[in-house]
């Protein structure tokens, strides 16, 4: 099970791009990382995911660097409505039995 | 990805009582896993259900004080039993469809008085 480290958490200002970065050494060769977004009451859910080098929607980006080791969320232009706590996992894909193992998260404030 | 159904959506529950969360997916899957979300904290994984065996729990969480049933694809329930304040969480329940990881209940917020 692979383990994840992230700031605990972060400040930033409306309009400002936020970068959140995950270090994850010990990541399989099969593993995926998947990036979750938690409101307060609210399950997380899904933001972004990928295997290597960049991948972009239209919410966030997600920088995968070649050793894998890492990988870095990047939202651009904050608004007060991206406050959350934001989670950084590694895993299989589309196993349907794979146990998550979540780390603590960096919780996002957006400041007016 | 799945749709989950989880009820209740909150609880206030006298301690040494128990309860039953309700979990209904809209799809058939394989497992199903609840995870405790103590206040301010991440989420803890307590259990991992599949349809027609015994649940299998991780450390620190026991089928007596969590018991879990799994009657089919779509459905689980989860029971707090005896409860004490520090039960007082949200419990959340999630699956695994498609190629996106997780997809996670509302949650339920159990506070124990």
């Amino acid at each position: 099970l692979a383990k994840t480290t992230q700031p605990i958490s972060m400040d930033s200002y409306e309009g400002q791009e936020v970068n959140i970065t995950c270090s994850h050494n010990n990541i399989a060769t099969n593993d995926y990382i998947t990036w979750y977004q938690q409101f307060p009451s609210q399950g997380p859910r899904f933001i972004i995911q990928g295997y290597k080098t960049k991948v972009t929607n239209e919410v966030a980006s997600l920088f995968i660097p070649a050793d894998r080791k890492s990988s870095t969320l990047s939202l651009p232009r904050v608004s007060l409505s991206d406050t959350a706590v934001y989670y950084c996992l590694v895993g299989p894909l589309d196993s349907g039995t794979y146990k998550y193992i979540f780390g603590t998260g960096t919780r996002l404030k957006v400041l007016a | 990805s799945a749709v989950i159904s989880q009820k209740p959506s909150r609880d206030i529950c006298q301690r040494g009582t128990s309860l039953t969360i309700q979990c209904q997916v809209d799809s058939q899957v394989t497992m199903m896993f609840w995870y405790r979300q103590q206040p301010g904290q991440s989420l803890t994984l307590i259990a991992t259900a599949n349809q027609g065996s015994e649940a299998t729990y991780e450390s620190g969480f026991v089928i007596d004080k969590f018991p879990i049933s799994r009657p089919n694809l779509t459905f689980s329930t989860l029971t707090v039993s005896n409860m004490s304040p520090e039960d007082s969480s949200i419990y959340l329940c999630s699956v695994t469809t498609g190629p996106y990881g997780y997809t996670f209940g509302s949650g339920t917020r159990l506070t124990v008085v």
